[in-house]
C-alpha cells in the first residue's frame, strides 16, 4: 500500500520566517496531495492542495510543490505568523473504486516564536 | 456551515466495555471515515464508508467494526475495549469522487482504563 513519510516532526521557527515540511510517497498511482493543519482541540482542515497534473499552487502565503519523478511535494510557509502554530499532516490519495484512501504523514508540529 | 459532529469530545471506559463513538455529518456525503490519530503515527484510517449499509476495512481494523445505518451517520463500535485503545478517534466525510477534501470532526478523545 502507499507510505508518506513526512519530515520533520518539529520545527521552531521566528516570526516572519518561512517554514518548509517535506513529504514523500510511494505509490505512483496517487494523485491528489493535500496539506491539512490541526490547531489545539480541533480535527484536522484543509489549508491547500495539489493535483498530480500541477507542479505549484500558491494561497497567500502558503505554497505547496508537487515532483512526481521524484515522488515528494512540500509545505511553504512565509512571513510565518504565530497563528501559524499547529500540527501540519501531509496526505496522498489514489484512485479507489468507491471512496478514495488518503494516506497521512506522522505530522509535523510547527511552532512560531513571537 | 458544513459540520461533522463527533457525539462525545472525552470517554472514560473500563477494559472489556463495549464502546459506541458516533459520528454525523450534515453535508449529505457519500463517503465517511474513522481514523485513529497517536503522537508520531499520524492519522490511521480504521473503517470507512461509500454508501449506506457499506463498509471497507482501513489499515488498521482489527478490534473494531462499524455501522453505517443511515447516510448522515457512522457509527465506530469497540466490541471489547482494551487499553491499547486509547487514542483520539476522528471522524471525517467527503462528497461522492475519489479525490477532494476531507472535513473532520473534532474528536473523540478515548481513555480505556
Amino acid at each position: 500500500g502507499e507510505n508518506v513519510e513526512q519530515h520533520p516532526s518539529t520545527l521552531s521557527v521566528q516570526e516572519g520566517d518561512s517554514a518548509v515540511i517535506k513529504c514523500t510517497y510511494s505509490d505512483s498511482a496517487s494523485n491528489y496531495f493535500p496539506w491539512y493543519k490541526q490547531e489545539l482541540g480541533k480535527g484536522p482542515q484543509l489549508i491547500i492542495d495539489i493535483r498530480s497534473n500541477v507542479g505549484e499552487k500558491k494561497d497567500q502565503r502558503i505554497a505547496v510543490t508537487l515532483n512526481k519523478t521524484a515522488k515528494h511535494f512540500s509545505l511553504h510557509i512565509t512571513e510565518t505568523q504565530p497563528e501559524d502554530s499547529a500540527v501540519y499532516f501531509c496526505a496522498a490519495s489514489k484512485p479507489h473504486t468507491n471512496a478514495g484512501k488518503s494516506t497521512f504523514g506522522d505530522g509535523t508540529t510547527l511552532t512560531v516564536k513571537p | 456551515d458544513v459540520k461533522v459532529t463527533q457525539s462525545s469530545r472525552y470517554l472514560v471506559k473500563r477494559t472489556g466495555e463495549k464502546v459506541f463513538l458516533e459520528c454525523v455529518q450534515d453535508m449529505d456525503h457519500e463517503n465517511m471515515f474513522w481514523y485513529r490519530q497517536d503522537p508520531g503515527l499520524g492519522l490511521r484510517l480504521i473503517y470507512f464508508s461509500y454508501d449506506v449499509k457499506m463498509k471497507e476495512k482501513g489499515d488498521i481494523p482489527e478490534g473494531y467494526s462499524v455501522s453505517r445505518e443511515k447516510k448522515e451517520r457512522f457509527s465506530l463500535i469497540l466490541e471489547s475495549a482494551s487499553t491499547n485503545q486509547t487514542s483520539m478517534y476522528l471522524c471525517a466525510s467527503r462528497k461522492q469522487g475519489y479525490t477532494g477534501e476531507l472535513f473532520f470532526g473534532e474528536g473523540s478523545r478515548l481513555t480505556v482504563l
